[in-house]
């Protein structure tokens, strides 16, 4: 067990929809991260909060938000949902701001857009 | 160029055989870099790290990776495979040229045959 919490585990939603999901960081850590796992495009960084400031961003879409809130937990939000977001989406939380240092991985959220 | 390649999407050995997985990175600072272990319906665990202390580096479950500056790889290996070690393995670099974020190779399934 990473000590990385993310829910919902599995996420089955229509087209055109949105979603949040949850991450909670291992205590103590002050960075998130979100990532996305597709068959096609391996695992893509999407962006990486620290301490509640966005610090990079990597290839996210307009259609994507996230934020990490005063407790340090993180929040992606997806809307105008399409097929092509069906994916497994990680987060990841690690000590420091970044550089040089090991991330923690969630379970992840599995995403089915029908 | 990739900022990190694996050499094979795929390795198949014997159980009781060597593993090796290849690696090769792109940096012009000095990286930091990472295995992770991805085992099926599962998130990703780390197996090892460089951080530029000793170039040889054990990790957990018997995987050790070698850091070979002069051939930018980091490959990594076991002596002797087990039934479990089947799963995708990822190598990530994390260099101030990526913006201190973790960048993950494509992966490599590792199967092992009984």
């Amino acid at each position: 067990d990473s000590g990385v919490t993310q829910t919902p585990k599995h996420l089955i939603t229509a087209t055109g929809q949105r979603v949040t999901l949850r991450c909670s960081p291992r205590s103590g850590d002050l960075s998130v991260y979100w990532y996305q796992q597709s068959l096609d495009q391996g695992l893509q960084f999407l962006i990486h909060y620290y301490n509640g400031e966005e610090r990079a961003k990597g290839n996210i879409l307009e259609r994507f938000s996230a934020q990490q809130f005063p407790d340090l937990h993180s929040e992606l939000n997806l809307s105008s949902l399409e097929l092509g977001d069906s994916a497994l989406y990680f987060c990841a939380s690690s000590p420091r701001e970044g550089g040089h240092t090991e991330a923690f991985f969630g379970q992840g959220t599995r995403l089915t857009v029908v | 160029a990739q900022s990190v390649t694996q050499l094979d999407s795929h390795v198949s050995v014997s159980e009781g055989t060597p593993v090796l997985l290849r690696c090769n990175y792109s940096s012009s600072y000095s990286p930091s870099l990472f295995w992770y272990v991805q085992h099926p319906n599962k998130g990703l665990q780390l197996l090892l790290k460089y951080t530029s202390a000793a170039t040889l580096v054990k990790g957990i479950n018997g995987f050790e990776a070698e850091f070979k500056k002069s051939e930018t790889s980091f490959h990594l290996t076991k002596p002797s495979a087990h039934m479990s070690d089947a799963a995708e393995y990822f190598c990530v670099v994390s260099s101030m040229e990526y913006g201190n974020k973790l960048v993950f190779g494509a992966g490599t399934i590792l199967r092992v045959k009984s």
